[in-house]
């Protein structure tokens, strides 16, 4: 079995300061971990994922996410924050190295202030 | 290339009919993927195809819902007798194969019953 808990239903941060939107995981198993963002209107789109290679995984659009098994963490950060980043996130955890059903959280919505 | 097309990307219908959802996978993807969304929450999985085979039905909420694969490509997702519960975006995702679960997400039908 496996569960994702975002920390954060509503994060609001002013643009040019630092992000964090919260994920914390459950698997019985070695999991894959991903984070999606979806723009309004838009389709999910992935930004970045772990496979059990390097703890910290760089993403696109200057996001970054840390995997720390002894926490069940894999928080997103990003140290400046755009306009453009105003979305909702979702972090998804799967079985490692299979093609079986994503398991996403609730969704954070991340909102940048001028 | 060409993403994952998903078709009607609007459908409005009323309650007790029935109600045919289509998605094409990106070419050479053997893998595919049902999700539903609810207003406010995170994409939920309904069943996944290797092929032209339903690998995993186990998130189909009740036999109302069926989804055929025929030809290994294309597949539609049926909704039998609908209901207002049912209103959802109905999301679409395809990748590689068994060993790759890297997942790409259609832009998704809105589905409302009215």
């Amino acid at each position: 079995a496996q569960s994702v808990t975002q920390l954060d239903s509503h994060v609001s941060v002013s643009e040019g300061t630092p992000v964090l939107l919260r994920c914390n995981y459950s698997s019985s198993y070695s999991p894959s971990l991903f984070w999606y963002v979806q723009h309004p209107n838009k389709g999910l789109q992935l930004l970045l994922k772990y496979t059990s290679a390097a703890t910290l995984v760089k993403g696109i659009n200057g996001f970054e996410a840390e995997f720390k098994k002894s926490e069940t963490s894999f928080h997103l950060t990003k140290p400046s924050a755009h306009m453009s980043d105003a979305a909702e996130y979702f972090c998804v955890v799967s079985p490692s190295g299979s093609a079986r059903q994503l398991t996403f959280g609730s969704g954070t919505q991340l909102t940048v202030l001028p | 290339g060409a993403g994952v097309s998903q078709t009607p990307s609007n459908k409005v219908t009323e309650k007790g009919k029935y109600v045919e959802l289509r998605c094409d996978p990106i070419s050479g993807h053997t893998a595919l993927y049902w999700y539903r969304q609810s207003l406010g929450q995170g994409p939920e999985f309904l069943i996944y195809f290797q092929g032209t085979g339903a690998a995993d039905d186990s998130g189909l909420p009740n036999d109302r819902f069926f989804a055929v694969r025929p030809e290994g490509s294309v597949s539609t997702l049926k909704i039998q007798r609908t209901e207002r519960g049912d209103s959802a975006v109905y999301l679409c995702a395809s990748s590689l194969g068994p060993a790759n679960n890297e997942q790409f997400f259609g832009p998704g039908t809105r589905l409302t019953v009215l």
